[in-house]
């Protein structure tokens, strides 16, 4: 079975400060999509970043990078000068290329950033 | 443009009620999604609309759940008789291209549902 582990349920760091979501996740499958989400309190998740399985070069999108380690099936994401705005939960996800595309999630971690 | 729609925001009924969930996806995605979201977890896939396929229902959890799709465009996730343990968060997502390197799934607001 195709799994995600999140291991911290809950984090806070002082704003500007950098932090680092962990995340492993457990498939067979050589190739596959992975996703961090956050879900704000309004409740609707939004697509923070994306890393195809294929690429070694690990995805960038402005404060937020991930460290794709694919033998060790680790996908972490750093969030860099943290802003209040980024308190929320944050989601890791995986998804093969199988008949239906659906999204295999963690069970999320909560950060707090602190003014 | 707009996004995925839901509602309704919220909804509380009876145990043993039934219950329509609406979804109205970003105009001209093929995929929809729906999943359940239970407090202080992650969320659970129920099932997939593509296209004019026949839907993915491997997640429904019992016969109880039913999704429908009408002219590929809005979705309605219906649960029969309703009971304590399907309080949760239902989330909707819908996908342009989701067999392709573009295959990103954009979300709803979601819809609460708390059974008493």
């Amino acid at each position: 079975a195709q799994t995600v582990t999140q291991s911290q349920p809950e984090m806070s760091v002082q704003e500007a400060e950098t932090v680092t979501l962990s995340c492993t996740y457990d498939t067979s499958e050589n190739n596959y999509y992975l996703f961090w989400y956050k879900q704000p309190p309004s409740r609707q998740m939004i697509l923070v970043i994306r890393q195809e399985a294929y690429k070694q070069q690990n995805a960038t999108e402005n404060r937020f990078s991930v460290n794709f380690q694919k033998a060790a099936k680790s996908f972490s994401l750093k969030i860099s000068d943290s802003q209040l705005g980024d308190t929320a939960m944050y989601f890791c996800a995986f998804m093969t290329y199988n008949s239906n595309y659906q999204l295999i999630w963690g069970a999320g971690t909560k950060l707090i950033i602190k003014p | 443009g707009a996004g995925v729609s839901q509602s309704p925001s919220n909804k509380v009924t009876e145990k043993g009620k039934d219950v329509e969930l609406r979804c109205d996806p970003i105009s001209g995605h093929t995929a929809l999604y729906w999943y359940r979201q239970s407090l202080g977890q992650g969320l659970e896939f129920l099932i997939y609309f593509q296209g004019n396929s026949a839907p993915d229902k491997s997640g429904l959890p019992s016969d109880r759940f039913s999704a429908e799709r009408t002219g590929g465009s809005v979705s309605t996730l219906t649960i029969q008789r309703t009971q304590q343990e399907d309080s949760a968060v239902y989330l909707c997502a819908s996908s342009s291209s989701p067999g392709t390197t573009k295959n990103i799934q954009y979300f709803g607001a979601g819809t609460r549902l708390s059974v008493l």
